[in-house]
Protein backbone atom coordinates (compact mmCIF):
# COMPACT_ATOMS: atom_id res chain seq x y z
CA UNK A 1 0.00 0.00 0.00
CA UNK A 2 0.66 3.76 -0.45
CA UNK A 3 3.87 4.79 2.08
CA UNK A 4 3.31 8.67 3.84
CA UNK A 5 6.55 9.92 5.52
CA UNK A 6 6.60 13.16 7.05
CA UNK A 7 9.40 15.19 7.99
CA UNK A 8 10.93 16.29 10.54
CA UNK A 9 9.36 14.24 13.66
CA UNK A 10 9.53 17.64 15.78
CA UNK A 11 10.32 21.24 15.23
CA UNK A 12 10.22 23.63 17.70
CA UNK A 13 10.14 27.58 16.56
CA UNK A 14 10.45 30.86 18.23
CA UNK A 15 7.29 32.71 18.10
CA UNK A 16 8.13 35.02 14.23
CA UNK A 17 10.24 32.26 12.23
CA UNK A 18 9.31 30.50 9.24
CA UNK A 19 8.70 26.42 8.41
CA UNK A 20 8.84 23.93 6.17
CA UNK A 21 7.73 20.43 6.60
CA UNK A 22 7.93 17.36 4.09
CA UNK A 23 5.37 14.99 2.68
CA UNK A 24 7.37 12.29 1.04
CA UNK A 25 4.86 9.56 -0.49
CA UNK A 26 5.70 5.99 -2.17
CA UNK A 27 3.60 5.74 -5.38
CA UNK A 28 1.22 7.90 -7.25
CA UNK A 29 -1.66 9.43 -4.65
CA UNK A 30 -4.86 11.00 -5.10
CA UNK A 31 -6.18 13.89 -3.36
CA UNK A 32 -3.12 14.78 -0.99
CA UNK A 33 -3.99 16.79 1.94
CA UNK A 34 -2.59 18.63 5.43
CA UNK A 35 -4.15 18.31 8.37
CA UNK A 36 -3.57 20.22 11.89
CA UNK A 37 -3.98 18.57 15.17
CA UNK A 38 -4.94 21.22 17.69
CA UNK A 39 -4.02 20.25 21.46
CA UNK A 40 -7.55 19.16 21.97
CA UNK A 41 -7.11 16.07 19.52
CA UNK A 42 -9.59 17.81 16.62
CA UNK A 43 -8.21 17.09 13.33
CA UNK A 44 -8.56 20.19 11.14
CA UNK A 45 -8.45 20.48 7.33
CA UNK A 46 -5.81 22.51 6.07
CA UNK A 47 -5.31 22.21 2.31
CA UNK A 48 -6.75 19.62 -0.60
CA UNK A 49 -3.35 19.94 -2.53
CA UNK A 50 -3.00 16.60 -5.27
CA UNK A 51 -0.59 18.78 -7.45
CA UNK A 52 0.46 22.55 -7.73
CA UNK A 53 0.26 25.23 -5.13
CA UNK A 54 -1.90 26.46 -2.75
CA UNK A 55 -2.34 29.67 -0.33
CA UNK A 56 -4.45 30.17 2.68
CA UNK A 57 -3.08 33.29 4.57
CA UNK A 58 0.20 32.64 6.26
CA UNK A 59 0.21 28.97 5.85
CA UNK A 60 0.70 27.51 1.72
CA UNK A 61 1.28 24.02 0.36
CA UNK A 62 2.96 22.63 -2.77
CA UNK A 63 2.64 19.11 -4.15
CA UNK A 64 4.74 18.04 -6.67
CA UNK A 65 3.01 14.59 -7.59
CA UNK A 66 5.76 13.61 -10.15
CA UNK A 67 8.65 13.76 -7.71
CA UNK A 68 6.02 12.06 -4.86
CA UNK A 69 6.32 15.07 -2.42
CA UNK A 70 4.56 18.01 -1.19
CA UNK A 71 5.74 20.41 0.91
CA UNK A 72 3.53 22.85 3.73
CA UNK A 73 4.89 25.74 4.76
CA UNK A 74 4.25 28.56 7.71
CA UNK A 75 5.59 31.83 8.00
CA UNK A 76 5.34 34.36 10.86
CA UNK A 77 4.40 31.36 13.18
CA UNK A 78 2.32 32.13 16.42
CA UNK A 79 1.88 30.24 19.31
CA UNK A 80 -1.69 29.44 17.98
CA UNK A 81 0.49 27.30 15.52
CA UNK A 82 1.41 24.60 17.42
CA UNK A 83 0.42 20.97 17.24
CA UNK A 84 0.66 18.13 14.75
CA UNK A 85 0.65 18.49 11.15
CA UNK A 86 -0.25 15.86 9.09
CA UNK A 87 -0.35 14.91 5.71
CA UNK A 88 -2.27 12.06 4.29
CA UNK A 89 -3.21 10.47 0.94
CA UNK A 90 -7.25 9.52 0.29
CA UNK A 91 -8.08 6.35 -1.25
CA UNK A 92 -11.58 4.68 -2.12
CA UNK A 93 -14.30 5.53 0.26
CA UNK A 94 -12.82 8.33 1.79
CA UNK A 95 -9.87 5.97 3.70
CA UNK A 96 -7.09 8.34 4.63
CA UNK A 97 -3.68 7.02 5.14
CA UNK A 98 -1.79 9.16 7.26
CA UNK A 99 1.55 10.74 7.66
CA UNK A 100 3.46 9.68 11.34
CA UNK A 101 3.28 13.99 11.86
CA UNK A 102 5.30 16.38 12.70
CA UNK A 103 5.00 18.05 16.36
CA UNK A 104 5.56 21.95 16.36
CA UNK A 105 5.97 24.19 18.85
CA UNK A 106 6.12 27.63 18.65
CA UNK A 107 7.51 29.36 21.39
CA UNK A 108 6.52 32.83 22.90
CA UNK B 1 -23.62 24.93 11.34
CA UNK B 2 -22.73 22.72 14.31
CA UNK B 3 -19.67 20.35 13.65
CA UNK B 4 -18.98 17.07 13.97
CA UNK B 5 -20.43 16.19 17.45
CA UNK B 6 -18.54 12.49 19.26
CA UNK B 7 -19.88 11.71 22.81
CA UNK B 8 -18.79 10.71 25.47
CA UNK B 9 -15.45 12.84 25.08
CA UNK B 10 -13.89 10.47 27.74
CA UNK B 11 -14.14 7.17 28.48
CA UNK B 12 -12.70 4.27 31.16
CA UNK B 13 -13.67 0.98 30.49
CA UNK B 14 -12.24 -2.69 31.53
CA UNK B 15 -10.74 -5.37 29.88
CA UNK B 16 -13.65 -7.83 28.50
CA UNK B 17 -16.15 -5.19 28.59
CA UNK B 18 -18.04 -4.10 25.27
CA UNK B 19 -17.86 -0.11 24.22
CA UNK B 20 -20.27 2.01 21.92
CA UNK B 21 -19.20 5.49 20.51
CA UNK B 22 -21.26 7.34 18.79
CA UNK B 23 -20.94 10.31 16.15
CA UNK B 24 -22.96 12.84 15.11
CA UNK B 25 -22.41 14.47 11.57
CA UNK B 26 -22.95 17.98 10.05
CA UNK B 27 -25.93 18.47 8.67
CA UNK B 28 -27.03 17.25 5.31
CA UNK B 29 -23.54 15.46 5.36
CA UNK B 30 -24.03 11.53 4.09
CA UNK B 31 -20.24 9.51 4.67
CA UNK B 32 -19.13 9.18 7.87
CA UNK B 33 -15.71 7.75 8.62
CA UNK B 34 -13.86 6.56 12.07
CA UNK B 35 -10.26 6.31 12.91
CA UNK B 36 -8.22 5.12 15.62
CA UNK B 37 -5.16 7.23 17.08
CA UNK B 38 -2.94 5.47 19.02
CA UNK B 39 1.10 6.87 19.78
CA UNK B 40 2.66 3.53 18.13
CA UNK B 41 0.58 3.07 15.62
CA UNK B 42 -0.80 6.87 14.42
CA UNK B 43 -4.13 7.57 12.58
CA UNK B 44 -5.50 4.26 11.42
CA UNK B 45 -8.38 4.03 9.13
CA UNK B 46 -11.35 2.05 10.72
CA UNK B 47 -14.57 2.13 8.07
CA UNK B 48 -16.59 3.98 6.13
CA UNK B 49 -20.53 4.49 6.33
CA UNK B 50 -22.52 6.69 3.46
CA UNK B 51 -26.19 6.04 3.49
CA UNK B 52 -26.20 3.41 6.09
CA UNK B 53 -23.82 1.20 4.06
CA UNK B 54 -20.21 -0.13 4.98
CA UNK B 55 -18.34 1.01 1.77
CA UNK B 56 -14.97 0.83 3.29
CA UNK B 57 -12.83 -1.19 6.45
CA UNK B 58 -9.78 -0.91 7.12
CA UNK B 59 -7.38 -3.70 9.02
CA UNK B 60 -9.06 -4.20 12.30
CA UNK B 61 -10.46 -7.50 13.81
CA UNK B 62 -14.15 -8.33 13.81
CA UNK B 63 -14.39 -6.80 17.45
CA UNK B 64 -14.74 -3.56 15.71
CA UNK B 65 -18.52 -2.80 14.19
CA UNK B 66 -20.15 0.16 13.24
CA UNK B 67 -23.37 1.24 11.69
CA UNK B 68 -25.32 4.05 10.30
CA UNK B 69 -28.54 4.95 10.94
CA UNK B 70 -30.82 6.69 8.42
CA UNK B 71 -30.39 10.41 9.83
CA UNK B 72 -26.49 9.76 8.85
CA UNK B 73 -25.83 9.13 12.70
CA UNK B 74 -22.59 6.66 13.43
CA UNK B 75 -21.92 4.60 16.05
CA UNK B 76 -18.99 2.12 16.61
CA UNK B 77 -19.04 -0.58 18.87
CA UNK B 78 -15.73 -2.36 20.28
CA UNK B 79 -16.49 -5.31 21.88
CA UNK B 80 -14.13 -8.08 24.36
CA UNK B 81 -11.76 -4.69 25.25
CA UNK B 82 -8.23 -4.99 25.01
CA UNK B 83 -5.29 -2.91 26.90
CA UNK B 84 -4.66 -2.43 23.20
CA UNK B 85 -7.82 -0.52 22.17
CA UNK B 86 -7.11 2.17 24.38
CA UNK B 87 -6.39 5.27 21.84
CA UNK B 88 -8.59 8.58 20.89
CA UNK B 89 -11.13 7.44 18.65
CA UNK B 90 -11.85 10.00 15.64
CA UNK B 91 -15.01 10.57 13.76
CA UNK B 92 -14.99 12.53 10.41
CA UNK B 93 -18.00 13.64 8.06
CA UNK B 94 -18.37 14.96 4.41
CA UNK B 95 -20.86 15.08 1.67
CA UNK B 96 -19.90 12.58 -0.21
CA UNK B 97 -17.04 11.05 -1.83
CA UNK B 98 -17.88 12.01 -5.42
CA UNK B 99 -16.51 14.93 -7.42
CA UNK B 100 -16.24 17.81 -6.45
CA UNK B 101 -13.89 16.97 -3.45
CA UNK B 102 -15.73 16.95 -0.21
CA UNK B 103 -13.25 17.91 2.34
CA UNK B 104 -13.48 15.78 6.02
CA UNK B 105 -14.67 16.99 8.70
CA UNK B 106 -13.49 15.83 11.99
CA UNK B 107 -15.20 15.76 15.83
CA UNK B 108 -12.85 16.27 18.71
CA UNK B 109 -12.43 12.40 19.57
CA UNK B 110 -13.87 10.11 22.13
CA UNK B 111 -10.95 9.49 24.48
CA UNK B 112 -11.03 5.46 25.26
CA UNK B 113 -8.97 4.00 28.01
CA UNK B 114 -9.21 0.33 29.06
CA UNK B 115 -7.68 -0.96 31.93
Amino acid sequence: GIQVEQSPPDLILQEGANSTLRCNFSDSVNNLQWFHQNPWGQLINLFYIPSGTKQNGRLSATTVATERYSLLYISSSQTTDSGVYFCASEGSARQLTFGSGTQLTVLP
Amino acid sequence: KAGVTQTPRYLIKTRGQQVTLSCSPISGHRSVSWYQQTPGQGLQFLFEYFSETQRNKGNFPGRFSGRQFSNSRSEMNVSTLELGDSALYLCASSLSQDPPYSPLHFGNGTRLTVT
